[in-house]
């Protein structure tokens, strides 16, 4: 599974757009992009994934550039309850192999 | 829907003596990981299992680490004997059909002094 790269930590105000970057330039054409966030002391929780096309739910928004070499998770109004350690992940689809999390990003929300 | 159950939440333990942590999965779902997380790293694979089958343990230390998941559904990591280095945060997941997103406990945070 190819290996993302992502800012240490980020910190956003409270109520505006939480943007965060990933990179993943040696990604595959059947890997997925995930992203999981870590809340202090709580095990990761899925958040979003996609494989070309962005995505939205009711927790983010996934952006895919064209080449697919990076991606961009948008939390659009954060919260304090959004300060986590987020994790962005790369894995080929139909395969039950393990996700690689790194290290990940920590971000913190500012009142 | 309950999610994944794990316990216990935490374990002090003096090293050289055993211990075993459990897992009960999300209802219905086939495929149990667990990981080990160090502290300020990301959670990393130790086994997954397909239904009672251990599919994938490579990284598990099989001189001192045993898994076990009988009947498909709960499981059980022991370790035996516990050394200082294996403090870290032992955390479950499941998924469906090992193919879509994975679920995870609380995690187990083990204390050895």
């Amino acid at each position: 599974d190819a290996k993302t790269t992502q800012p240490p930590s980020m910190d956003c105000a409270e109520g505006r757009a939480a943007n965060l970057p990933c990179n993943h330039s040696t990604i595959s054409g059947n890997e997925y992009v995930y992203w999981y966030r870590q809340i202090h002391s709580q095990g990761p929780q899925y958040i979003i994934h996609g494989l070309k096309n962005n995505e939205t739910n009711e927790m983010a928004s996934l952006i895919i550039t064209e080449d697919r070499k990076s991606s961009t998770l948008i939390l659009p109004h954060a919260t304090l309850r959004d300060t986590a350690v987020y994790y962005c992940i790369v894995r080929e689809a139909n395969t039950g192999n393990q996700f690689y999390f790194g290290t990940g990003t920590s971000l913190t929300v500012i009142p | 829907e309950a999610g994944v159950v794990q316990s216990p939440r935490y374990k002090i333990i003096e090293k050289k003596q055993p211990v075993a942590f459990w897992c009960n999965p999300i209802s219905g779902h086939n495929t149990l990981y667990w990981y080990l997380q160090n502290l300020g790293q990301g959670p990393e694979l130790l086994i997954r299992y397909e239904n009672e089958e251990a599919v994938d343990d490579s990284q598990l230390p099989k001189d001192r680490f045993s898994a076990e998941r009988l009947k498909g559904v709960d499981s059980t990591l022991k370790i035996q004997p516990a050394e200082l280095g294996d403090s870290a945060v032992y955390l479950c997941a499941s998924s469906l059909s090992g193919i879509g997103e994975q679920f995870f406990g609380p995690g187990t945070r083990l204390t050895v002094l």
